[in-house]
């Protein structure tokens, strides 16, 4: 059993469309989160949910709409997609941590090209 | 605006050789964790350090937290092909409220040639 899972694994769509990734965790963490990696590697930190509610909202444009309708899953949806928005997006989750940090799962990406 | 810079960006080595990451930063992190991402995958979380001065091993990987707990460092012994990857270091922020996130360095590609 995939503990982190993100479908689909691969999204190729025009300028403009709008797209969804769905991501589902079965370890009962209670923290989910949206990540773009970009071409340089870089892991960017988009949304993160805690218990359905939204916790970090990183200066994301509002054609980003994430939405948790339970603690296992976190949905993000694309709309009006612009060449920029190219980029693996990895969906991840943890245990709430009061201490140190929390140990991210991640799942496989989400590979997104905008033509 | 906490940042975490890692050096080097890039290593190419061959197998058998020793070598050193780090990870720096300004900011004190209440805990500092790496990852190591395959191609194609998710970063996987390698070690997680929380105590200034801390030291873990793993196998053939030595992870140390500095003592004032800004900077990080990953050392390999006797590199080996299957340590291909991107290495991530990334710093615990815990803000005020709810406010918890991970810092990221932009992170080590390393390459141990056969």
């Amino acid at each position: 059993d995939t503990a982190v899972s993100q479908t689909p694994k691969y999204l190729v769509t025009q300028m403009g469309n709008d797209k969804s990734i769905k991501c589902e965790q079965n370890l009962g963490h209670d923290t989910m989160y949206w990540y773009k990696q970009d071409s340089k590697k870089f892991l960017k930190i988009m949304f993160s949910y805690n218990n359905k509610e939204l916790i970090i909202n990183e200066t994301v444009p509002n054609r980003f709409s994430p939405k948790s309708p339970d603690k296992a899953h976190l949905n993000l949806h694309i709309n009006s997609l612009e060449l920029g928005d190219s980029a693996v997006y990895f969906c991840a989750s943890s245990q709430w941590w009061t201490s140190g940090a929390g140990e991210l799962f991640f799942g496989e990406g989400s590979r997104l090209t905008v033509l | 605006t906490q940042l975490l810079e890692q050096s080097p960006q890039f290593l190419s080595i061959q197998e058998g050789e020793n070598l050193t990451v780090y990870c720096n930063s300004s900011s004190v992190f209440s805990s500092l964790q790496w990852y190591r991402q395959e191609p194609g995958e998710g970063p996987v979380l390698l070690v997680t350090v929380v105590t200034g001065g801390e030291v873990k091993k793993l196998k053939r990987l030595t992870f140390q937290f500095g003592d004032a707990r800004k900077d990080s460092s990953l050392h390999i012994t006797a590199a080996q092909p299957g340590d291909t990857g991107l290495y991530l270091c990334a710093g615990g922020a815990l803000g005020g409220g709810n406010n918890r996130k991970l810092i990221w360095g932009l992170g080590t590609s390393l390459a141990v040639n056969p």
